[in-house]
């Protein structure tokens, strides 16, 4: 079954850090462009970072850029972010999505999203 | 950064209607957009790409129009099922954004 499963999400401080991953299977994993896209409680979607398929290339939004990483490991078919100084305007539901090939930014597999909490 | 708004943000709707959203682009962005469904508490999922494609699976009674700045989602006969958020995308120029979305309800 082609799928993307998130984890690592949580509770964290403001100034915190959290890794989150994102499982991927049933499809050639190292052949596609993958992203983070988050939603706010109640908002809407926001684009977060990408990364394409050998992992050479990242792009980031402005709101995280030099905050959060993203990066990927073919052989483990897993994406990661990597997310440090946490603010509280970073809690939201981080979803990872899969390119339909290289990087073009157009979302067409999502996760079920993990969510991520930055409270004191 | 380009700008994508929708209307109407809200829409009330009766099972066998015709609804049609509009996503208004700040500049052009020729067809590179995308229409996506969410349901409450799932993720999105991709209807539409380049203006008019339907993706694979989706039902023909999603279609979608336009080009450069103006852009059009219609539902014909609507469905129990259909009842949901519906945002668009651009991903013509660098960085990719969402409009605010266009929440369909059952009237």
């Amino acid at each position: 079954e082609v799928q993307l499963l998130e984890s690592g999400g949580g509770l964290v401080q403001p100034g915190g850090s959290l890794r989150l991953s994102c499982v991927a299977s049933g499809f050639t994993f190292n052949n596609y462009a993958m992203n983070w896209v988050r939603q706010a409680p109640g908002k809407g979607l926001e684009w977060v970072s990408g990364i394409t398929g050998s992992g050479g290339s990242t792009f980031y939004a402005n709101s995280v850029k030099g905050r959060f990483t993203i990066s990927r490991d073919n052989p483990k078919t897993t994406l990661y972010l990597q997310m440090n100084s946490l603010r509280a305007e970073d809690t939201a539901v981080y979803y990872c999505a899969k390119d339909p090939s290289v990087l073009n930014f157009r979302f067409d597999l999502w996760g079920r999203g993990t969510l991520v909490t930055v409270s004191s | 950064d380009i700008q994508l708004t929708q209307s109407p943000s809200f829409l009330s709707a009766s099972v066998g209607d015709r609804v049609t959203i509009t996503c208004r682009a700040s500049q052009g962005i020729s067809s590179y957009l995308a229409w996506y469904q969410q349901k409450p508490g799932k993720a999105p999922k991709l209807l539409i790409y380049s203006a008019s494609t339907l993706q694979s699976g989706v039902p023909s009674r999603f279609s979608g129009s336009g080009s450069g700045t103006e852009f059009t989602l219609t539902i014909t006969n609507l469905q129990p099922e259909d009842f949901a958020t519906y945002y668009c995308q651009q991903l013509n120029i660098y960085p990719p954004a969402f409009g605010q979305g266009t929440r369909l309800e059952i009237k």
